[in-house]
């Protein structure tokens, strides 16, 4: 299957910084890229879809300036937690979408663990 | 909006024993996909499901997709230790979006 990459897999950090998540697909091109965040024993929620070339669609309640988005390319997207606070601190997973006719798919990174103090 | 329910929450089974989880979409999916996780690592895919009442087995694994594509089952036979980790379907959309159930964790006593 397709693999994607995240990077860093830990991070921890002080509150009031901001934090870089990367995001890529190694074998294929996904124009189309997800953010979710994960917190201790709940679900994948949707965060926000990032388009390459385009703003991303947010979904509702997450704020936008605070967790930029930024898809540069067809294999990166990267996710900023701005001014982030131990609020913020949780699992973040992308994943790269492969569009089909009823079969699209979307693949997951490994996952990001923030943890912020 | 869009919700897919899925239960139980928990299951708490003997080695050896039957273990099922269902979803519950409220709107028509394109597709199901079904994940699995285990703890402290991350949603591993394990099969998608697209026509209206497929049925996909994978070894003690079976997947189905309702007729009306609404709601779907995992369904594992004669459960192992190994089989432990929460489990997710999640719901395709036209749009491509995934909706995650709330996921059902699995207990398997040795």
């Amino acid at each position: 299957g397709a693999v994607v990459s995240q990077h860093p897999s830990w991070v921890i950090c002080k509150s009031g910084t901001s934090v870089k998540i990367e995001c890529r697909s190694l074998d294929f091109q996904a124009t189309t890229m997800f953010w979710y965040r994960q917190f201790p024993k709940q679900s994948l929620m949707l965060m926000a879809t990032s388009n390459e070339g385009s703003k991303a669609t947010y979904e509702q309640g997450v704020e936008k300036d605070k967790f930029l988005i930024n898809h540069a390319s067809l294999t990166l997207s990267t996710l900023t937690v701005t001014s982030a606070h131990p609020e913020d601190s949780s699992f973040y997973i992308c994943s790269a979408y492969l569009p089909g006719p009823g079969t699209e798919t979307q693949y997951f990174g490994p996952g990001t663990r923030l943890l912020v103090l | 909006g869009q919700q897919v329910m899925q239960i139980p929450q928990y299951q708490h089974v003997q080695e050896g024993e039957d273990f099922t989880t269902y979803c519950n979409s409220s709107t028509t999916l394109s597709n199901i996909q079904w994940y699995k996780q285990r703890p402290g690592g991350h949603p591993v895919f394990l099969i998608q499901l697209v026509k209206s009442g497929e049925v996909k087995k994978q070894k003690r694994l079976t997947f189905q997709f309702g007729e009306a594509k609404k709601n779907s089952s995992l369904h594992i036979t004669a459960t192992q230790t190994t089989d432990v980790g929460t489990y997710f379907c999640a719901g395709s959309t036209s749009t491509g979006k995934l909706i995650f159930g709330q996921g059902t964790t699995l207990q398997v006593k040795p």
